[in-house]
């Protein structure tokens, strides 16, 4: 079965703050992919970021970053001095091998508050 | 370019009556989806439509929900007869072509905020 896990409900930092949103995922299937979506308070899905199963490489956005690790089914997203407009609930997704649906499983989302 | 719309933005209804909810997919979009929040809950899957035809409904929870694509452009969500456990924030997203190709993700659209009473 398919699962993704994002422990931290709320976190709350200080502008300027770094800050890691974790996601852990369970899954069979060798081929598989792992997306970040942002919700801020306007309501919209937007998408960040989609890794391939096969390319564990770590990428770097500007003040985002995420960290793939298959050794311990994590992907994890970093903020860099986070700014108030990073304001927002953070949904990690995970996606089968299927190349003929965007069926994801989405974690229960961290919401993360950036105060002034 | 137009993003993922969706009709309303919200809906407050008793139990027992009917809402429909829409979902206009960008331009040009055949694939279109159809997801679910649950306060406080994961965003679950409910259909994939591509173009007209359902590809896969297994996420619809039960016969109460009815998903039309006519003519393959905007899509209707019903929920006749609404009960409480209902309520939640319904998605819908779209993309382009065959979904494998991932150099075009899901675009969402800002959701229906449905409320039964």
């Amino acid at each position: 079965a398919q699962k993704v896990t994002q422990a931290q409900t709320e976190i709350s930092v200080v502008e300027k703050e770094d800050v890691t949103l974790d996601c852990v995922y369970e899954t069979r299937d060798t081929t598989y992919y792992l997306f970040w979506y942002k919700q801020p308070p306007s309501g919209e899905l937007v998408f960040l970021i989609r890794r391939n199963s096969f390319d564990e490489q770590n990428e770097i956005s500007g003040r985002y970053s995420w960290n793939f690790q298959k050794s311990t089914s994590s992907f994890n997203f970093t903020i860099t001095a986070s700014q108030v407009v990073d304001s927002a609930v953070y949904f990690c997704a995970l996606r089968g091998p299927n190349y003929n649906t965007d069926k994801l499983i989405f974690g229960t989302g961290t919401r993360l508050q950036v105060f002034p | 370019e137009a993003g993922v719309t969706q009709f309303p933005s919200h809906s407050v209804i008793e139990k027992g009556q009917t809402v429909t909810l829409r979902c206009d997919p960008i331009s040009g979009h055949d694939n279109l989806y159809w997801y679910r929040r649950v306060m406080g809950k994961e965003i679950k899957f409910l259909l994939h439509f591509v173009k007209e035809s359902k590809q896969d409904e297994s996420g619809m929870p039960n016969n109460r929900f009815l998903a039309e694509r006519t003519g393959g452009t905007y899509s209707t969500l019903k929920v006749q007869p609404a009960e409480l456990e209902d309520s939640g924030v319904y998605f819908c997203a779209s993309s382009q072509g065959v979904t494998g190709d991932q150099n075009s993700p899901l675009h969402f659209g800002n959701g229906t905020r449905l409320t039964v009473t």
